[in-house]
């Protein structure tokens, strides 16, 4: 089945470390995104990528970094310049970028709850 | 005031009970998403509109462009359906989406 594959499902940091979160999915999709969920408030945009090697900014970039060298794969690194990284991290694609034509739904992975040590 | 507004935060429903959430929101929009959450955290896309109404089985949903405010209907609750309801607008000059807060809904058998 087509779909978006996130890991890990759970993912601790310690003080001072980068992680990388995975995000694959196998839809064929040329966009994909990166949303962080806090308790309370709705998901806002880290990071998205519209074609390979091209990426652009979100609402919330900073702290974070991400590639995009495959179609299928956008991780996000959780860099240690993020001061409040603990929250629930959703990876999303669409066949195109939202707004090019208003007609396409997005796909969710099942997320990644990252906490501090 | 958030660009997106849903209510009510919390739904607590008997089992068989007709559920209406609601979303307002203040900009220009291309398309709304309902989407749903479940306890796990993943989330399914449950309908995207831009005028009219939709069904899908025991969901509706409904938009009003002119007034800004789009309706989720559950017809005959079940508890299966508890979880967290979110409303999120594409706005017409935008390539994002912009996201409710989301209605925590609970069906009790």
């Amino acid at each position: 089945d087509g779909g978006i594959t996130q890991s890990p499902k759970y993912l601790f940091r310690k003080e001072g470390q980068n992680v990388t979160l995975s995000c694959e999915q196998n839809l064929n999709h040329d966009a994909m995104y990166w949303y962080r969920q806090d308790p309370g408030q709705g998901l806002r945009l880290i990071y998205y990528s519209q074609i390979v090697n091209d990426f652009q900014k979100g609402d919330i970039a900073e702290g974070y970094s991400v590639s995009r060298e495959k179609k299928e794969s956008f991780p996000l690194t959780v860099t240690s310049a993020q001061k409040n990284p603990t929250a629930f991290y959703l990876c999303a694609s669409s066949n195109n970028l939202l707004g090019r034509y208003s007609n396409q739904p997005q796909h969710f992975g099942d997320g990644t709850r990252l906490s501090i040590l | 005031k958030n660009e997106v507004e849903q209510s009510p935060q919390n739904l607590t429903a008997q089992e068989g009970e007709f559920i209406t959430i609601n979303c307002s929101y203040s900009v220009g929009i291309s398309a709304l998403h309902w989407l749903q959450q479940h306890p796990g955290g993943g989330i399914v896309s449950l309908f995207m509109l831009s005028s009219g109404k939709k069904k899908h089985g025991r969901l509706i949903a409904t938009i009003n462009i002119q007034e800004k405010h789009s309706s989720l209907h559950i017809t005959a609750s079940h508890p299966r359906d508890s979880a967290v309801y979110i409303c999120a607008v594409l706005e017409t000059s935008g390539s994002r989406l912009t996201f409710g807060e989301g209605t925590q809904l609970t069906v009790n058998p």
